[in-house]
């Protein structure tokens, strides 16, 4: 079971980036997939999740109009765009697998290896 | 939003010591919803435990949480020299999914 995420991205303020994450090894639509994000040196910050068998999404308060999540299940992969970059949100954007859908909440038991996101001038 | 506090900030203990982390919760987890994930540099982070005291396939023994309601704790037993790193908490059961700040485990 793998996660496999795009490559570094380096954008300028006020741009749109977009990552992708490449799921195998189990079925694509049975599953959870989240995201979350972590700034040099910082915690974990949890951003937002999909539900691939339907497209279902779900997204923190903070990051509301500003994050799409989507799906393409014929490729079992998963998008996270961001837009209207700042500086801040320079840092690592990880694509974590959860539960199966429709059952009791789990915690991300695989995650992706990361995407750095570079907001420079 | 459920406020996840851990403690302490670092810890520095030598291999073979026990090391136990805490985990506090701003209100009650539903069902136990809490995890515990371990960072190493530069990578991904790892999940630990789950449910608050079940470990995730492929984690030894020495690895074990405890805890309810507001109050958990991630306990090593016996630390062997790949288990510094940076330890972080979670809960799941509540929108938005929260994390600890971490606690980091460091060589004495």
């Amino acid at each position: 079971v793998h996660l496999v995420q795009s490559g570094a991205e380096v954008k300028k303020p006020g741009a749109s980036v977009k990552v992708s994450c490449k799921a195998s090894g189990y079925t694509f639509t049975d599953y959870y997939l989240h995201w979350v994000r972590q700034a040099p040196g910082q915690e974990l910050e949890w951003m937002g999740w999909i539900n691939p068998n339907g497209g279902g999404t779900n997204s923190a308060q903070k990051f509301q109009g500003r994050v799409t999540v989507t799906a393409d299940t014929s490729l079992s992969t998963a998008y996270m765009e961001l837009s209207s970059l700042r500086y801040d949100d320079t840092a690592v954007y990880h694509c974590a697998r959860a539960g199966r859908v429709g059952s009791r909440p789990s915690a991300f038991d695989i995650w992706g290896q990361g995407t750095m996101v570079t907001v420079s001038s | 939003d459920i406020v996840l506090t851990q403690s302490p900030g670092t810890l520095s203990l030598s291999p073979g010591e026990r090391a136990t982390l805490s985990c506090r919760a701003s209100q009650s987890l539903s069902s136990s919803y809490l995890a515990w994930y371990q960072q190493k540099p530069g990578q991904a982070p790892r999940l630990l435990i789950y449910g608050a005291s079940s470990r995730a396939t492929g984690i030894p023994d020495r690895f074990s949480g405890s805890g309810s309601g507001t109050d958990f704790t991630l306990t090593i037993s016996r630390l062997e020299p790949e288990d510094f790193a940076v330890y972080y908490c979670q809960q799941y059961g509540s929108s938005p999914r929260t994390f600890g700040q971490g606690t980091k485990l460091e060589i004495k």
